[in-house]
């Protein structure tokens, strides 16, 4: 299976609101609604951001956000911080095990 | 507290076996999937198995099918990621990391703190 599709990176100032796009197929995002979001600062382990689409584990900010349209799911940061700047990954259920995207460097500028 | 702890890093050379583990502790082991994730150097999350300690039901992604052995021993709350022979190319950091909920379509809530692998003559 391949790896689900990001953008390399997205930057953007503080304050503003940026969006992280993950497209897959009707196999993995598509087909479920059961992807994740994840936040990776360097030499970090990641942490769960969003699950099931748009869910926000406790402690998660709401200012992270997620929604889905076909094989193409979304995460957006509004009020975005400089403690946002990190890789973020996507991941969805694919019946038979897990893919993760390739991964979305967001810089604060 | 959920708590996965990784064992030590490792410096090996191809060729020779190696097996790190994952300790869990504050939750039920045998009731919640936990899984290895990798990451070489640089790049991006590769989800490459998953186990379920409470009666060893594993699955592995099509990449790390036959490349690698996940098992777990419930009795001591470990889970286990273990090659017979490594490659300069298993060199990365993994993870293990523990489902969010019980159902095998749960995210990874909980994450270890990574153990290095590198492989190198």
């Amino acid at each position: 299976q391949s790896a689900l599709t990001q953008p390399a990176s997205v930057s953007g100032s503080p304050g503003q609101s940026i969006a992280i796009s993950c497209t897959g197929t009707s196999s993995d995002v598509g087909g479920y609604n059961y992807v994740s979001w994840y936040q990776q600062h360097p030499g970090k382990a990641p942490k769960l951001m969003i699950y099931e689409v748009s869910n926000r584990p406790s402690g998660v900010s709401d200012r992270f956000s997620g929604s889905k349209s076909g094989n193409t799911a979304s995460l957006t940061i509004s009020g975005l911080q400089a403690e946002d700047e990190a890789d973020y990954y996507c991941s969805s259920y694919t019946s038979s095990n897990f893919v993760f995207g390739t991964g979305t460097k967001v810089t604060v500028l | 507290e959920v708590q996965l702890v990784q064992s030590g890093a490792e410096v090996k050379k191809p060729g020779e076996s190696l097996k790190i583990s994952c300790k869990g502790s504050g939750y039920s082991f045998t009731t919640y999937w936990i899984g290895w994730v990798r990451q070489m150097p640089g790049k991006g999350l590769e989800w490459m198995g998953i186990i379920y300690p409470g009666d060893s039901d594993t699955r592995y992604s099509p990449s790390s099918q036959g490349q690698v052995t996940i098992s777990a021993d419930k009795s001591i709350s470990t889970a286990y990621l273990q090659w017979s022979s490594l490659k300069a190319s298993d060199t990365a950091m993994y993870y293990c990391a523990r489902h969010r909920g019980g159902a095998f379509n749960s995210p990874f809530g909980y994450w270890g703190q990574g153990t290095l692998v590198t492989v190198s003559s």
